[in-house]
């Protein structure tokens, strides 16, 4: 069954430090996507990228970088000098081609703080 | 930059009544979800619709959760006598194709007194 686990229950961390948040995924499907979301306190949801099986290629985005390893069935999520208003709950989310609906399974969520 | 919305931001009802939760999708998408979270927990898939009818739904959305969308461009979720554990916040997403992103509305809180 396809299960999407982010151990990492929160972190805390100082303005400035790097920070990793894992992500690890299961599924039997040999296509299938990968994604995170990031839930600020006003609590919308924010997609922040989406990546596909296929694509193993690592992503950066200003100060927001991904790490894709299909040997590990990791998709980690790691910002840069982080700053207070990365202050939020991130969740990374499978979604299978398998599955008519693309339904997103959601991970546990990570609970970021940055403190000043 | 479109965005889904939702109305209203926030509901309480009696336990037993009826609520519907509307959200309007971006406009040239064709799949659309619900979603829901309870607080402090993770978010939980209801239902998927697509070519006007239900292409799945999870254990959560039993009889009592109904999803139209009656006039193109909006997307409803009924729930027809509303249960305590029915507390949560209600997300509506929608996405242009079913491999792309789903993007969320702001979400509706729920309160069932």
């Amino acid at each position: 069954a396809q299960k999407v686990t982010q151990a990492q229950t929160e972190i805390s961390v100082v303005e400035k430090e790097d920070v990793t948040l894992d992500c690890v995924y299961e599924t039997r499907d040999t296509t299938y996507y990968l994604f995170w979301y990031k839930q600020p306190p006003s609590g919308e949801l924010v997609f922040l990228i989406r990546r596909n099986s296929f694509d193993e290629q690592n992503e950066i985005s200003g100060r927001y970088s991904w790490n894709f390893q299909k040997s590990t069935s990791s998709f980690n999520f790691t910002i840069t000098a982080s700053q207070v208003v990365d202050s939020a709950v991130y969740f990374c989310a499978l979604s299978e081609a398998m599955d008519s609906s693309y339904k997103l399974i959601f991970g546990s969520g990570t609970r970021l703080l940055v403190r000043p | 930059e479109p965005e889904v919305t939702q109305t209203p931001s926030h509901q309480v009802t009696q336990m037993g009544q009826e609520v519907i939760l509307r959200c309007v999708p971006i406009s040239n998408h064709l799949y659309f979800y619900w979603y829901r979270q309870i607080l402090g927990q993770k978010v939980e898939f209801l239902v998927s619709f697509y070519n006007n009818e239900i292409s799945e739904k999870s254990e959560i959305f039993d009889d009592q959760f109904s999803v139209e969308r009656p006039d193109g461009s909006n997307f409803t979720l009924k729930i027809r006598s509303t249960k305590l554990e029915d507390s949560a916040m209600y997300f509506c997403a929608s996405s242009e194709e079913y491999y792309n992103e789903q993007f969320f509305g702001p979400g509706t809180r729920l309160t069932v007194l």
